[in-house]
């Protein structure tokens, strides 16, 4: 069984603080790494992506991948309230070029 | 874009009916999932379709659960006979492309509770 590991919280940070949000992978095959966010009774919406060890950088949000430890985290910078969302973490499964394994979530909440 | 579409946005049924969820996918978007989300085992992949052919229904939890695709804009999960285990969120989400690289977008979901 393909697993993809994360806290569930919740993390609660104040606004302004930077938010880190943690994931692991058991599946080395994994090429392809996504953070969703979802936000209370809505759908998952893809924020970030990354295929490469290291980092990548959108906005406010940094992506982090180290294949060797089999760890991706997401980090966002300046958090605000409207942050506060469920961050689910998804892996290619087995290497798959359309399957993804999707954590359960790190809920965040933002503290004005 | 009308993004993806499904309906009924919330179903209440009795254990032993027939349940029918539907989608519209994203027009022009070739590839088509459906989605199972709960509080123990988090997002699922249910099946997948690409170019209305289902490619990968190994998520399929047993045969009570049948998915179609008939044409490039209509898919259909159906769930018979219901039973209170099915409780969930059911997601359809569409990509433009068939490989792990394209954004798929979700539906707003169908929230079902069998009683």
């Amino acid at each position: 069984q393909k697993e993809v590991e994360q806290n569930s919280g919740p993390l609660s940070v104040p606004e302004g603080a930077i938010a880190s949000l943690n994931c692991t992978y058991s599946d080395r095959g994994s090429q392809s790494f996504f953070w969703y966010r979802q936000y209370s009774g809505k759908s998952p919406e893809l924020i970030m992506f990354i295929y490469s060890n290291g980092d990548k950088e959108d906005g406010r949000f940094t992506a982090q991948l180290n294949k060797a430890s089999q760890y991706v985290s997401l980090l966002i910078r300046d958090s605000q309230p409207s942050d506060s969302a469920t961050y689910l973490c998804a892996v290619n499964s087995g290497g798959s070029n359309y399957k993804l394994t999707f954590g359960k979530g790190t809920l965040l909440t933002v503290n004005p | 874009d009308a993004g993806v579409i499904q309906s009924p946005r919330h179903e209440v049924t009795e254990m032993g009916q027939e349940v029918t969820l539907r989608c519209k996918p994203i027009s022009g978007h070739n590839s088509l999932f459906w989605y199972r989300q709960t509080m123990m085992r988090g997002l699922e992949l249910l099946i997948y379709f690409n170019n209305n052919v289902p490619i990968d229904d190994s998520g399929m939890p047993e045969d009570r659960f049948s998915a179609k695709m008939p044409n490039a804009s209509f898919s259909t999960l159906k769930i018979q006979p219901s039973e209170p285990r099915d409780s969930a969120v059911y997601f359809c989400a569409s990509s433009l492309g068939q490989g792990i690289k394209e954004t798929q977008y979700f539906g707003p979901g169908t929230r079902l509770l069998v009683l």
